[in-house]
């Protein structure tokens, strides 16, 4: 069965920067894409970035260019999300899911746990 | 400001249908992007509930239905069930923001 497991919780001090990691199973990694979604404490989905499982192609947010890489480990099956520069306001739930795309669209069929990231002094 | 604009809550009681709209404009839901529903329970993660306008994956019950017509989506439930109480995301694609995905700002539902 399809499996996303991520890293554990994070707690970072403001400037620092993070990189959360999400370990694949059950599926052939080079066959999809990895989006990242992060979601802040009450708040709703925010779709950070895509990154392919084939050849490392990536396609950021433009509110994180600058500030984000993610990256892949095909030897692994695993996708990393690294951010830097970490704000207060970065402070939130991180997941990571697999990419299903279509002609017409992309759809995220499968989710990690989430990592909480806290962002403070 | 979320790019798909959706009710921040509806409610409705057990044995109910329940729609949220989800309404985009020309660059994603009206450029053709297909639009996706997503279910959330508390504290757990996102779970696919409808892809490609109206396609439920394995194991969503036939209760939940979607459509898209225009520069808008809908999610439809019926049969309300005490267990349908989550926040539910609409989510697509903007041709605007060089094809970078877009969700809803979430709608909650309350099971009454």
């Amino acid at each position: 069965q399809v499996q996303l497991v991520q890293s554990g919780t994070e707690v970072k001090k403001p400037g620092a920067s993070v990189k959360v990691s999400c370990k694949v199973s059950g599926y052939i990694f080079v066959n999809y894409g990895i989006s990242w979604v992060r979601q802040a404490p009450g708040q709703g989905l925010e779709w950070m970035g895509w990154i392919s499982g084939y050849n490392g192609n990536t396609n950021y947010a433009q509110k994180f260019q600058g500030r984000v890489t993610m990256t892949t480990d095909t030897s692994t099956s695993t996708g990393y999300m690294e951010l830097r520069s970490l704000r207060s306001d970065d402070t939130a739930v991180y997941y990571c899911a697999r990419d299903y795309c279509t002609s017409t669209s992309c759809f995220f069929d499968f989710w990690g746990q989430g990592t909480l990231v806290t962002v403070s002094s | 400001q979320s790019v798909l604009t959706q009710p921040p809550s509806v409610s409705g009681a057990p044995g109910q249908r329940v729609t949220i709209s989800c309404t985009g404009s020309s660059s994603n839901i009206g450029a053709g992007f297909d639009v996706h529903w997503y279910q959330q329970l508390p504290g757990t993660a996102p779970k696919l509930l409808i892809y490609g306008n109206r396609n439920r994956p394995s194991g969503v019950p036939d209760r939940f239905s979607g459509s898209k017509s225009g520069t808008s989506a809908s999610l439809a439930i019926t049969g309300l069930q005490a267990e349908d109480e989550a926040d539910y995301y609409c989510q697509s694609y903007d041709s605007s923001l060089s094809g970078a995905g877009v969700f809803g700002g979430g709608t909650k539902l309350t099971v009454l």
